[in-house]
């Protein structure tokens, strides 16, 4: 079965560096997301992408993050100087093989993001 | 936020069904009722979603009232992998990429 695949599992930077999560979203989908939950809260969206501009975007995403599709199979969230704030889970998504988006998102395992 | 209130935690037996509730009183028309699951922090996995009918999967069914203001989510046989968040979403196409918005969820313990 077809899955969204994130790299890596797992990262510990320092504060204010730069760190960039990716995503390999199912090969047939035409659109793609970036959600994050913080430990012990909700699920929060951060922003879509689609015909390779940004769609919808929340309050969350402020110009220290950016998200781009540099080839046709990667998509990727760079944070460009973290906070600790920033640690939390970050789950890519995508949808939409044709036809418009739908609610149905394929979610990855997730980025963990730890920031000292 | 959420347009959605669920309970934020329920308990059912191994092998009993499982009956989720949400409200969703102020839905619109063309509003789709989504469940989703959070297994332990792992990626949100979708269910089921309806718009008025009754609907039924592999994984669950959905009975939607008939003034949609509500809905329940039937685990038919809950197994203890079936422990997890359930989230029900209500959410429309903008035409674009729109976001889900997921709210506390119930935390569904299966015992066994």
């Amino acid at each position: 079965e077809p899955e969204v695949t994130q790299t890596p599992s797992h990262q510990v930077t320092q504060m204010g560096q730069e760190v960039i999560l990716r995503c390999v979203p199912i090969s047939n989908h035409l659109y793609f997301y970036w959600y994050r939950q913080i430990l012990g809260q909700k699920v929060e969206f951060l922003v879509s992408f689609y015909n390779n501009e940004i769609s919808e975007k929340s309050e969350i995403f402020d110009d220290q993050f950016s998200v781009e599709r540099p080839d046709g199979s990667n998509f990727t969230l760079k944070i460009r100087s973290t906070k600790l704030e920033d640690s939390a889970m970050y789950f890519c998504a995508s949808s939409g093989e044709s036809g418009g988006p739908g609610g149905e998102l394929f979610f990855g395992e997730g980025s963990r993001l730890t920031v000292l | 936020d959420a347009k959605t209130t669920q309970p934020p935690s329920m308990d059912c037996a191994e092998g009993r069904a499982a009956n989720l509730p949400c409200n969703h009183s102020t839905i619109s028309g063309n509003e789709y009722v989504y469940w989703y699951r959070q297994i332990h922090s792992q990626g949100p996995q979708y269910i089921i979603h309806g718009l008025k009918n009754n609907e039924t999967n592999e994984m669950a069914s959905l009975i939607i009232t008939e003034d949609r203001k509500s809905s329940t989510l039937i685990l038919p046989h809950a197994t203890l992998r079936d422990t997890a968040v359930y989230y029900c979403i209500v959410w429309v196409s903008g035409g674009g990429a729109d976001g889900l918005t997921f709210g506390k969820g119930t935390h569904l313990i299966i015992q066994p």
